[in-house]
């Protein structure tokens, strides 16, 4: 079974509205971390957001924030005021257990294209 | 601040030659890892290191070897490329930070990528 899953392949938002990326993940450990990373064209990973499963709060980094459901075992991107420049890949992976660094897992990604 | 610096950018190689990627981190961090991205799929972790002297294999290990005698450098070792080795590659680096709860944050931060074709 896939660790981490990102259904939409592709999106399309209009400039300056909120668009909400998918996540879902299956882990049975009850510590990990949720990740978000962004890759524009030029290829960089950037960092984007995290939230941590004890976490009850849902983390929010400025324009990003993280729709957690743990119940349901989702953890959504949600990028509010859409711009340009957002337009990119954009990866959810999971950090699995307390310490296991071995265990670090990315979705197949999501490519949002922001239209003017 | 450099960050994580990968060299080279790019790379071309013949089926059987050898080769060294490498990576040097200026953040002090005690992690660094290698990851390759596959067209139409997420990074996979390669081999990882929590420390210099100490690495340990991930989920795709076979066909590299890795080092650390450095906090700094963790170079990716290519011993006999292979066309199925044809890939992105990126090193990361990331450190402890308690998050709440007492949960380990260790977020990652990239390099800017090596793309190596295998021919």
């Amino acid at each position: 079974a896939q660790k981490i899953t990102q259904t939409q392949p592709g999106m399309f938002v209009q400039e300056k509205e909120a668009v909400t990326l998918d996540c879902t993940y299956d882990t049975s450990d009850q510590s990990y971390g949720l990740f978000w990373y962004k890759q524009p064209s030029s290829g960089e990973m950037i960092f984007l957001i995290y939230q941590g499963s004890y976490d009850e709060q849902n983390a929010t980094e400025g324009r990003y924030s993280l729709n957690f459901q743990k119940a349901r075992k989702s953890a959504n991107l949600v990028i509010s005021a859409s711009q340009l420049g957002d337009s990119a890949m954009y990866f959810c992976a999971m950090r699995e257990g307390w310490d296991n660094f071995n265990k670090f897992y990315f979705g197949s990604g999501t490519k949002l294209n922001v239209k003017p | 601040n450099a960050g994580v610096t990968q060299t080279p950018k790019f790379q071309v190689l013949k089926t059987g030659q050898s080769m060294t990627l490498q990576c040097a981190q200026d953040m002090n961090h005690e992690y660094m890892s290698w990851y390759r991205q596959d067209p139409g799929m997420g990074l996979r972790l390669i081999h990882y290191s929590v420390g210099a002297g100490i690495t340990d294999q991930g989920e795709v290990p076979n066909g590299y070897n890795v080092s650390r005698s450095t906090t700094e450098d963790f170079p990716l070792r290519l011993l006999s490329a292979a066309p199925s080795q044809t890939s992105v590659y990126f090193c990361a680096s990331s450190y402890s930070e308690d998050g709440r709860q007492g949960a380990d944050k260790n977020i990652q931060y990239f390099g800017a990528g090596t793309r190596l074709s295998v021919l």
